[in-house]
């Protein structure tokens, strides 16, 4: 059972284009949901998160806009550039009592191509 | 400040072999896990542990042993290698602070493959 799906697979923008991708989850549990980017031959590294009880998050061109009854999330990169070409994967985990994400459950990931 | 570092950054072994793939993090991190990560499966969880001397499986435990002696080091044995443990692996360690989600920071992967 896959519990956090992710789309497109790949996904091809021009340069100073919107990208968006999607995700949804089952587990009504999770209350924590970070982006992470990943670079060819590196590991990923965290881009953005949000909680549950806020609807949208903005850090600079990044934003995810997330819908609670919908049990869905998104990331929005705005005026996208060739150097946004990554695999971004979307992720969901239950904090515990330490508040660590220690445990994440991973979407299968999408590959930005940015052309310029 | 390294961070995660695994070791090796590649590895080519043959099927019934064993190796330890190592991972050692400086940033005094409680948490650390192994994830693999496969072709249009995203990364998948293998074994983590929230201290010295306690670990719990992930996800896809099988054909996979870890341990956890000291808070820097994490290493992952498999012990009879496989054609389907041919992946990249990472490592990834957070800390503990307070009640707000710390992230996880991963290594650079081993890339491993199995003939």
């Amino acid at each position: 059972q896959q519990q956090v799906k992710q789309s497109p697979q790949s996904l091809i923008v021009q340069k100073g284009g919107i990208s968006i991708i999607n995700c949804a989850y089952e587990n009504t549990a999770f209350d924590y949901f970070p982006w992470y980017q990943q670079f060819p031959g590196k590991g990923p590294a965290l881009l953005i998160a949000i909680r549950p009880d806020v609807s949208e998050k903005k850090e600079g061109r990044f934003t995810i806009s997330f819908n609670k009854s919908a049990k869905q999330f998104s990331l929005h990169i705005m005026d996208s550039q060739p150097g946004d070409s990554a695999t971004y994967f979307c992720a969901a985990t239950i904090r515990n009592s330490g508040g660590s994400n220690y445990k994440l459950t991973f979407g299968k990931g999408t590959l930005l191509t940015v052309n310029p | 400040n390294a961070g995660v570092t695994q070791t090796p950054k590649f590895q080519v072994l043959k099927t019934g072999q064993s190796m330890t793939l190592q991972c050692a993090q400086d940033m005094n991190h409680e948490y650390m896990s192994w994830y693999r990560q496969d072709p249009g499966m995203g990364l998948r969880l293998i074994h983590y542990s929230v201290g010295a001397g306690i670990t719990d499986q992930g996800e896809v435990p099988n054909g996979y042993n870890v341990s956890r002696s000291t808070t820097e080091d994490f290493p992952l044995r498999l012990l009879s290698a496989a054609p389907s443990q041919t992946s990249v692996y990472f490592c990834a360690s957070s800390s503990r602070q307070g009640a707000q989600h710390q992230p996880q920071h991963f290594g650079d992967g081993t890339r491993l493959s199995i003939l």
